[in-house]
């Protein structure tokens, strides 16, 4: 039983088309996040949200729209997709009321934009 | 400016023996966690073990240990016995309080394991 689901896992689209990406988290955790894998490997976050309310909001240009319809999903839409968007783009899900606020880690969704 | 600084960019190292996997980090604050993650060539991200910038002990979690050394900024993780297994990208991460959770990770250290 995946703890963390990320779906689709590849994505290959055109310049100028919006995805989705779907992220479930079965761990009870209240808190939620999306991190962007570079090309050289380099992770930064994007957003996160906590009991569905947004709480990181980093400098991620408006094409990126994150939404939470419960604590469990957090899914992340891209509007007008460019080439730079190419990257491996990971859900992560923690409990904030603990100590260790340990993350966990989808399997990442890896966005080829053409 | 860079808070996590992993400067050893790839390594290798011989089946069975130890490996160690440096990582600096810059902080004012006097509380914070420390986090290495593994991400074998599959892609995903994994969990390893978390240190607390409170905690008396270094932290171990089976074959891996951090060596947490507090007045030099430093958090090295540490691999006994490696396995072929062992062949992964390593990030050390740092969280910093009032972040809402925000995980700074370093550029990552590439461990290749050979027989």
């Amino acid at each position: 039983d995946t703890a963390v689901s990320q779906t689709p896992k590849y994505l290959v689209t055109q310049m100028g088309n919006d995805k989705s990406i779907k992220c479930e988290q079965n761990l009870g955790h209240d808190t939620m996040y999306w991190y962007k894998q570079d090309s050289k490997k380099f992770l930064k976050i994007m957003f996160s949200y906590n009991n569905k309310e947004l709480i990181i909001n980093e400098t991620v240009p408006n094409r990126f729209s994150p939404k939470s319809p419960d604590k469990a999903h957090l899914n992340l839409h891209i509007n007008s997709l460019e080439l730079g968007d190419s990257a491996v783009y990971f859900c992560a899900s923690s409990a904030s009321d603990l100590a260790k606020n340990i993350q966990y880690f989808g399997a990442g969704t890896r966005l080829s934009v053409l | 400016a860079q808070k996590i600084t992993q400067t050893q960019p790839g390594m290798f190292v011989q089946e069975k023996e130890a490996v160690t996997l440096d990582c600096t980090y810059d902080t004012s604050d006097p509380s914070y966690g420390l986090f290495w993650y593994k991400q074998p060539s599959s892609g995903e991200m994994i969990f390893l073990i978390y240190q607390g910038s409170y905690d008396q002990q270094n932290a171990t979690e089976g074959r891996y240990s951090l060596n947490f050394q507090k007045a030099r900024k430093s958090a090295n993780l540490v691999i006994s016995a490696s396995q072929l297994g062992d062949s992964a990208m390593y990030f050390c991460a740092m969280r910093e309080p009032d972040s809402w959770g925000k995980l700074q990770f370093g550029a990552g250290t590439q461990v290749v394991v050979t027989p």
